[in-house]
């Protein structure tokens, strides 16, 4: 199994809302990330997890609070976003971050609209 | 920490190899080559990878110029669902090999 989930498929909120996203791998892989991605651009990095615990935060604005529950599961919480945060959201993982390089595997992401 | 550039856009019959550019000129001597490609609506998919060697598996070759400036991504018979946008990227080995450095990518359209 090298697939990675992520739900919702959609997502529609308001800028007052608070909602999550979610991600779950089943391949014991101990990396996990968040990217951002904008119509016609390569993803953009905004966090990484190993071990559970975040490792990477690039300097993401704090209504974008990410989770990870356990080894399987990541989520992104999302509080008081703008519209400009409309984006495909990318879940990734990897065996882990160590030295031995890992390919990365990435969800369907999640499409987001914030009116 | 190195940039690639890529081809905007580009075609291919059905069938036939397509052969995708990558320039990276400076690479580091630790930085690996992946591509990677995203259809329409889907998830980043990992395609290949490689540091010095030319690289084949069951999706496609790589090929990395001797001096690493550059490398091309071969699909040596392409379908239609290989339509797709291709990112060559440059990731680093060690602390930071978490990082991939993402080319803007090139729409790959393959035509019956």
């Amino acid at each position: 199994d090298t697939e990675v989930t992520q739900t919702p498929k959609h997502l529609v909120m308001g800028m007052t809302n608070k909602k999550s996203l979610k991600c779950e791998q089943h391949m014991g892989h101990r990396a996990m990330y968040w990217y951002k991605q904008k119509a016609k651009k390569p993803p953009e990095l905004m966090f990484v997890y190993s071990y559970e615990k975040l490792s990477i935060n690039e300097s993401v604005p704090s209504r974008f609070s990410p989770e990870c529950p356990n080894s399987s599961l990541l989520n992104l919480h999302l509080h008081a976003l703008q519209p400009e945060d409309s984006a495909l959201y990318l879940c990734a993982s990897s065996h882990n971050t160590g030295v031995r390089l890992e390919t990365q595997y990435f969800g369907p992401g999640t499409r987001l609209l914030v009116l | 920490d190195a940039k690639t550039t890529q081809p905007t856009s580009m075609d291919c019959a059905e069938g036939r190899a397509a052969n995708l550019p990558c320039n990276h000129s400076t690479i580091s001597g630790n930085e690996y080559v992946y591509w990677y490609r995203q259809i329409h609506s889907q998830g980043p998919q990992y395609i290949i990878h490689g540091l010095k060697n030319n690289e084949t598996n069951e999706m496609a070759s790589l090929i990395i110029t001797e001096d690493r400036k550059s490398s091309t991504l071969i699909l040596p018979h392409a379908t239609l669902r290989d339509t797709a946008v291709y990112y060559c990227i440059v990731r680093a080995s060690g602390d930071s090999n978490y990082q991939l450095i993402w080319g803007a990518g090139t729409k790959l359209i393959i035509k019956p």
